[in-house]
């Protein structure tokens, strides 16, 4: 079965400074990988997904991610992250069905 | 256009209650699904319908809980009868899969306070 390891429960960066979260996973073969976002009360939103192809993902709202399969990594980038990007990031994998991450909360510092 | 709806945003109970949660999902998707969030458990996966089938219900906890897709405009996800360890804010999600995985689009979810 597939599962996620996102390692940092907590994140806090200064606006403007680069931001990568980072996300694990365990898969016997190359899965679906999605990034997506939570605001508070809100559902989630996707940021960018990886199927095939190139391993550098470009998604909404300036992120993007690296697929990496020698390190089962999917890290999440920012190169200048805004006070609006607070929100917790989800890590997702989908082999046979979508499991998520445990998640990073993302404080953004003025 | 109009996305995922669920109804109530809020419910607060006492235990032994039923508890009906209602969604829409977006019109033409064709996979719905029902998610728990909990600070402990994070996000877990309920039941997911195609067509209005259920496919996997292997996240439903226990008989308590059952799920009905009476068809492709409705769903609803029912707790009879419910317990304070059901509070937890509970996310219906559609999509539109082709042959594979597609993006979930999720609603702002239900939150369920069970007393």
């Amino acid at each position: 079965a597939q599962s996620v390891t996102q390692p940092d429960i907590h994140i806090t960066v200064s606006e403007g400074a680069s931001l990568e979260l980072r996300c694990n996973y365990s898969y016997g073969a190359t899965p679906y990988l999605f990034w997506y976002v939570q605001s508070p009360g809100q559902g989630l939103q996707l940021l960018l997904k990886y199927f095939s192809g190139d391993t550098l993902v470009q998604g909404i709202k300036g992120f993007e991610a690296e697929f990496k399969r020698s390190q089962s990594s999917f890290n999440l980038r920012k190169p200048s992250v805004h006070w609006s990007d607070a929100a917790e990031y989800f890590c997702a994998v989908d082999g046979n069905k979508l499991v998520f991450g445990a998640g990073t909360i993302l404080r953004v510092k003025s | 256009d109009a996305g995922v709806i669920q109804s109530p945003r809020h419910e607060v109970t006492e235990m032994g209650q039923e508890v009906t949660l209602r969604c829409k999902p977006i019109s033409g998707h064709n996979s719905l699904f029902w998610y728990r969030q909990t600070m402990m458990r994070g996000l877990e996966l309920l039941i997911y319908f195609n067509n209005n089938v259920p496919i996997d219900d292997s996240g439903m906890p226990e008989d308590r809980f059952s799920a009905k897709m009476p068809n492709a405009s409705f769903s609803t996800l029912k707790i009879q009868p419910s317990e304070p360890r059901d509070s937890a804010v509970y996310f219906c999600a559609s999509s539109l899969l082709q042959g594979g995985t597609g993006e979930l689009f999720f609603g702002e979810g239900s939150r369920l306070t069970v007393l």
